[in-house]
């Protein structure tokens, strides 16, 4: 099993759209959570961190489920600007590494 | 403050060649990392550094070698190319906290690469 699944997409979305995007991890002990967002041809650049209460960031929310051992990232009044692809991305304990999900594609259209 | 700097950006190699792709960072970070990134496979880690003279593998390290010789160098070397190393390569770095978990992760602008 993958240590981090993510739907692919490709996610298609008006302008001003409300979309939610889910990851789900297989280490259940895994502490660090984050969400990278990479532009077309580009490096991964991180969006923002995943905390246990859940946070938000302007229109990007960041949500955890341990029970289900799933992170979500909200976005809010999408804007033409947020055409990307969104990494999932994991840490898990005793690992000196993280583990990216394969990504899903967003595009917003006007 | 540059971050982290790749060369080249792009590079064509015949299948046997070996070549060198460097990175640099400038942050002081003690971690560092290579990746690659193939369509539909995600980025996967070759091979990571938690200090100068220490590197360890990831997942794919088979036919890639690293050094750590300072805390800013971190270069990966293919040491004879196949077309299945075709991929854009990112390298990757951050610093470790107290308790040795990753802190948000650098990338470099990534390089191209096509092995005929």
């Amino acid at each position: 099993r993958k240590e981090v699944e993510q739907d692919p997409g490709p996610f298609n979305v008006p302008e001003g759209a409300t979309v939610a995007f889910n990851c789900t991890y297989s280490n259940s002990a895994s502490q660090s959570f984050f969400w990278y967002r990479q532009d077309c041809r580009k490096e991964p650049k991180l969006l923002m961190s995943v905390y246990s209460s859940g946070n938000e960031d302007g229109r990007f929310t960041a949500q955890l489920n341990r029970a289900s051992q799933y992170i979500s990232l909200l976005i809010r009044d999408s804007k033409l600007s947020d055409s990307a692809t969104y990494l999932c991305v994991v840490n898990p304990p005793g690992a000196n590494n993280l583990f990216f999900g394969t990504g899903t594609r967003l595009t917003v259209i006007p | 403050n540059a971050g982290v700097t790749q060369t080249p950006k792009f590079q064509v190699l015949k299948t046997g060649q070996s070549m060198t792709l460097q990175c640099a960072q400038d942050m002081n970070h003690e971690y560092m990392s290579w990746y690659r990134q193939d369509p539909g496979m995600g980025l996967r880690l070759i091979h990571y550094s938690v200090g100068a003279g220490i590197t360890d593998q990831g997942e794919v390290p088979n036919g890639y070698n690293v050094s750590r010789s300072t805390t800013e160098d971190f270069p990966l070397r293919l040491l004879s190319a196949a077309p299945s190393q075709t991929s854009v390569y990112f390298c990757a770095s951050s610093y470790l906290n107290l308790a040795g978990a990753l802190g948000t992760q650098y990338f470099g602008p990534g390089t191209r690469l096509t092995v005929l």
